[in-house]
């Protein structure tokens, strides 16, 4: 299986601070990598997709890049309602594979 | 707009089978476009992908649970089914059915259901 190794574990910033946080894969995996926010007791929900591409109705303060093994997620300027921990996804080889998750506090 | 909704005993012995239910409205499960997605999530531990189904008839497992998992999509009902066999306390967790786009692009979730193996 390809391992996603995301970072950091855990983050706490202030609101309209900017936040970055990297998933690196254990192989070439192209863009094939997506973004889920998932708040407390709820279903992720898709975020980015194909590394870089923000799903629809997605405020663009999110946003993402990289490509083969490094990846970056950014939330430019950082709002209440963002507290959630937050996935990073490959699909470029079965089994898909996520990372062990950031968890996003302020 | 599509919605996904999960059910089934939140309670199963271990070695039983676990069965759940995902009822699909705003759409169809005979969809030529897309997968229908099993997840997973232990309670405080991150996603697990079970297998997709296509409904024309392509089907994928993950390897660690292939030997126990059968995923059916019945077109009568408009709903997909999870079959977890020989369960045991590490399947505990909580059972997402998601609309898979193409074999790991997952864009509309469920709200889960907790499923807890215990005697």
């Amino acid at each position: 299986d390809v391992q996603v190794t995301q970072s950091p574990s855990s983050l706490s910033a202030s609101v309209g601070d900017r936040v970055t946080i990297t998933c690196q894969a254990s192989q070439d995996i192209s863009k094939y990598l997506n973004w889920y926010q998932q708040k407390p007791g709820k279903a992720p929900n898709l975020l980015i997709f194909d590394a870089s591409t923000l799903e629809t109705g997605v405020p663009s303060r999110f946003s993402g890049s990289g490509s083969g093994t490094d990846f970056t997620f950014t939330i430019t300027t950082l709002q209440p309602e963002d507290v959630a921990t937050y996935y990073c996804q490959q699909y470029d080889h079965l089994p898909p594979t996520f990372g062990e998750g950031t968890k996003v506090e302020i | 707009q599509l919605q996904l909704q999960e059910s089934g005993p939140g309670l199963v012995r271990p070695s039983e089978t676990l069965y759940l239910t995902c009822a699909v409205s705003g759409g169809s499960v005979t969809s030529t476009t897309f997968y229908w997605a099993w997840i997973r999530q232990p309670p405080g531990k991150t996603l697990e992908w079970i297998g997709s189904k296509y409904f024309s008839g392509s089907i994928y497992y993950n390897p660690s649970l292939k030997s126990r998992v059968t995923i059916e999509a019945d077109s009568s009902k408009n709903q997909v089914s999870l079959k977890l066999d020989y369960v045991t306390a590490a399947d505990t967790a909580v059972y997402y059915c998601a609309r898979d786009l193409f074999k790991g692009l997952f864009d509309s979730w469920g709200q889960g259901a907790l499923v807890t193996v215990s005697s």
